[in-house]
C-alpha cells in the first residue's frame, strides 16, 4: 500500500520565493495535518483538515503560510515570501480518523526539507 | 491543557543495555498513548500504542504500559541494537478530537556496538 506521499522530498531556493509544498494522503483517510520539524522548536502542528476542511490552524506562524486541501487526495503548503527561518523539514500526515472515535494512529510521510538561502 | 513531557536526551548506550525512556502525559478523559520512532532522514513511524489504563503495548521488543495512576507511558527494550538508534517521541491523543495527536519533545537514542 502506498503511503502518504510529500513532494519534493529537498527544495532550495532564494528568500522572497514562493515555496509548494504537496501531500498525498492515505487513500481513505480524512484527517491531514502539517508539521514543521526543526532542531530548536522540535515538532509543531501548523494546521490540520478533517474532510477537507480546516480544522485548526494556529500554528501556522504568519500570514506568509497558507494551506489548502482542494480534496480528499491533495493538499499543499505555500510560504510566500519565503525566509531563511523557514528552513525546516515539514511533514504531512494522515489518519483515518474521522469521527469522535480515539486511538487511530497517524501515518507521516517522509517530509521535505526546505532550505532557504 | 494537554501536554506529554519526556526524557531529555540525548541518551547513549552500549549494545544489550536496558533502555527506559520516560513519559508524562495529562489530560482529561481518556486519551490512547503512542510512541512513534523516526530515523534518520525518515518520517516518523508508530512504534506502538495503548488505548486504555494498564494496556500494554509491544512492538520490536520495546514495550510501555499505560499507567493511569502515575499518568506515565514510559518506554522500556531488555537489550537495545545498535539499529534502534533513532528519535523516539511519545505522543496522546485527547480521546475525543479528530485525529490530532500531541507529541512531546522526542528524545535521541544512540547505541553503540
Amino acid at each position: 500500500d502506498a503511503g502518504v506521499i510529500q513532494s519534493p522530498r529537498h527544495e532550495v531556493t532564494e528568500m522572497g520565493q514562493e515555496v509548494t509544498l504537496r501531500c498525498k494522503p492515505i487513500s481513505g483517510h480524512n484527517s491531514l495535518f502539517w508539521y514543521r520539524q526543526t532542531m530548536m522548536r522540535g515538532l509543531e502542528l501548523l494546521i490540520y483538515f478533517n474532510n477537507n476542511v480546516p480544522i485548526d490552524d494556529s500554528g501556522m506562524p504568519e500570514d506568509r503560510f497558507s494551506a489548502k486541501m482542494p480534496n480528499a487526495s491533495f493538499s499543499t503548503l505555500k510560504i510566500q515570501p519565503s525566509e531563511p527561518r523557514d528552513s525546516a523539514v515539514y511533514f504531512c500526515a494522515s489518519s483515518p480518523q474521522g469521527q469522535l472515535l480515539s486511538n487511530q494512529p497517524q501515518h507521516f510521510g517522509d517530509g521535505t526539507r526546505l532550505s532557504i538561502l | 491543557g494537554n501536554s506529554v513531557t519526556q526524557m531529555e536526551g540525548p541518551v547513549t548506550l552500549s549494545e544489550e543495555a536496558f533502555l527506559t525512556i520516560n513519559c508524562t502525559y495529562t489530560a482529561t478523559g481518556y486519551p490512547s498513548l503512542f510512541w512513534y520512532v523516526q530515523y534518520p532522514g525518515e518520517g516518523l513511524q508508530l512504534l506502538l500504542k495503548a488505548t486504555k489504563a494498564d494496556d500494554k503495548g509491544s512492538n520490536k521488543g520495546f514495550e510501555a504500559t499505560y499507567r493511569k495512576e502515575t499518568t506515565s507511558f514510559h518506554l522500556e527494550k531488555g537489550s537495545v541494537q545498535v539499529s534502534d538508534s533513532a528519535v523516539y517521541f511519545c505522543a496522546q491523543d485527547r480521546g475525543s478530537t479528530l485525529g490530532r495527536l500531541y507529541f512531546g519533545r522526542g528524545t535521541q537514542l544512540t547505541v553503540w556496538p
